[in-house]
């Protein structure tokens, strides 16, 4: 099983609508939990931290389910510039150095 | 601008050769790491410092070798034991903090071809 599996889709949606990446991992040591984006042939960038109460940033919506070992990441009305790869990371401590464990992405094209 | 810089942006080698790509970072962080991505896939560890003069192994070591004589400089070389080392190479760097998960920021990477 890998540490952290991600749907790898691709999801193809329409402009303006809801959208949902679940993403599991397997360490129950993990402390930090990360989403990231990528774009076509460049670096991933910071989308948002996961906190365990949740977060909101704007369109964005970020929840942590320590008990079943997930996290999801909702982005409402869509836009074509979301069109993107998103990374769930994990990480099994706060402390230190960190390894970042990533995920294989999913994949997401907005459609107009 | 503070930042994390690679270089270069392609490179191509032939198959035998060792190539060393680079990775400065004057954000003044302490960890530096070197990922590598194969296409539809997601990154993989291959050597993180933590502190000048050290550096440990990361999940796919093998073939590769690091060196961290600055603080800001964490360069990668790609030995002719890496079976297959045509990639994308990515180096981040990040603060080391006590009460937070900390942001790893990227480099722009470099596409590594092995011709």
């Amino acid at each position: 099983r890998k540490e952290v599996e991600q749907d790898p889709g691709p999801f193809n949606v329409p402009e303006g609508a809801t959208v949902a990446f679940n993403c599991t991992y397997s360490n129950s040591a993990s402390q930090s939990f990360f989403w990231y984006r990528q774009d076509c042939r460049k670096e991933p960038k910071l989308l948002m931290s996961v906190y365990s109460s949740g977060n909101e940033d704007g369109r964005f919506t970020a929840q942590l389910n320590r008990a079943s070992q997930y996290i999801s990441l909702l982005i409402r009305d869509s836009k074509l510039s979301d069109s993107a790869t998103y990374l769930c990371v994990v990480t099994p401590r706060i402390q230190g150095a960190q390894k970042l464990v990533f995920g294989q992405g999913t994949r997401l094209t907005i459609n107009p | 601008d503070g930042g994390i810089t690679q270089s270069p942006k392609y490179l191509f080698r032939k198959e035998g050769q060792n190539v060393t790509l680079s990775c400065e970072q004057n954000l003044n962080h302490d960890a530096m790491y070197w990922y590598r991505q194969d296409p539809g896939q997601g990154l993989r560890l291959i050597y993180y410092s933590q502190i000048v003069n050290d550096f440990q192994k990361g999940d796919i070591a093998e073939g590769y070798s690091v060196s961290r004589e600055k603080k800001e400089s964490f360069p990668l070389t790609v030995t002719s034991a890496q079976k297959n080392p045509t990639a994308f190479y990515l180096c981040a760097s990040t603060t080391i903090g006590r009460d937070r998960g900390n942001e790893q920021f990227f480099g722009p990477g470099t596409r590594l071809t092995v011709l």
